[in-house]
């Protein structure tokens, strides 16, 4: 099972919006809602940053939003500031036989 | 405190084995599905395995199916990972997590623990 397609890098200006998105296929992100994304700092362990679809857990900052169009689900961050940098992820379930796929990172600088 | 805790790593040498374990505390283990995921140096997160809440479905991905096993002991709030016939390329880190609703979310995650294959 191929990972999902995320963009090597994005960057923004603090305040700017910036946008990741995340291509699979319709046998995962396109077939269900169950995409989540990540942030991770370097040499921490992830966190759940939005699940199924668009649903933020609490304690995470409502500048973090989640969308799904297609076969393409995508993660916007309004407002940036300095400690959103970080490396973000996707990962949504699959009907393949690898039932969760992560997709490859996408490294956000904050300029 | 909700709090994973993951032990267990090390070096060993390519066709050893390893067992990885995770400790869970400040929530009912028994309740929830529970996973492992690995890093590996400077690369993206790989899902491994997971493991329903009573250990009744349990799955894992093709690169490691056949050599891993993933058990877990509700009476002890611990998840385990045992690692067989290990390759160079099972480098990584090793993170367990919890799914926070049966739907692939993770929404706790250990520190995680570094498996090092080499000669």
């Amino acid at each position: 099972q191929s990972a999902l397609t995320q963009p090597a890098s994005v960057s923004g200006s603090p305040g700017q919006s910036i946008t990741i998105s995340c291509t699979g296929t319709s046998s995962d992100v396109g077939g269900y809602n169950y995409v989540s994304w990540y942030q991770q700092h370097p040499g921490k362990a992830p966190k759940l940053m939005i699940y199924e679809v668009s649903n933020r857990p609490s304690g995470v900052s409502n500048r973090f939003s989640g969308s799904k169009s297609g076969n393409t689900a995508s993660l916007t961050i309004s407002g940036l500031q300095a400690e959103d940098e970080a490396d973000y992820y996707c990962s949504s379930y699959t009907s393949s036989s690898t039932p969760l796929v992560f997709g490859g990172g996408t490294k956000l600088t904050v300029l | 405190e909700v709090q994973l805790v993951e032990s267990g790593g090390g070096l060993v040498k390519p066709g050893g084995s390893l067992r990885l374990s995770c400790a869970a505390s400040g929530f009912t283990f028994s309740s929830y599905s529970m996973n492992w995921v690995r890093q590996a140096p400077g690369k993206g997160l790989e899902w491994v395995s997971s493991i329903s809440s009573s250990s009744s479905y349990i799955y894992y991905a093709d690169s490691v199916k056949g050599r891993f096993t993933i058990s877990r002991d509700n009476a002890k709030n611990s998840l385990y990972l045992q690692m067989n016939s290990l390759r160079a390329e099972d480098t990584a880190v090793y993170y367990c997590a919890r799914d926070r609703s049966s739907s692939d979310a993770f929404d706790i995650w250990g520190q995680g623990t570094m498996v090092t294959v080499s000669s």
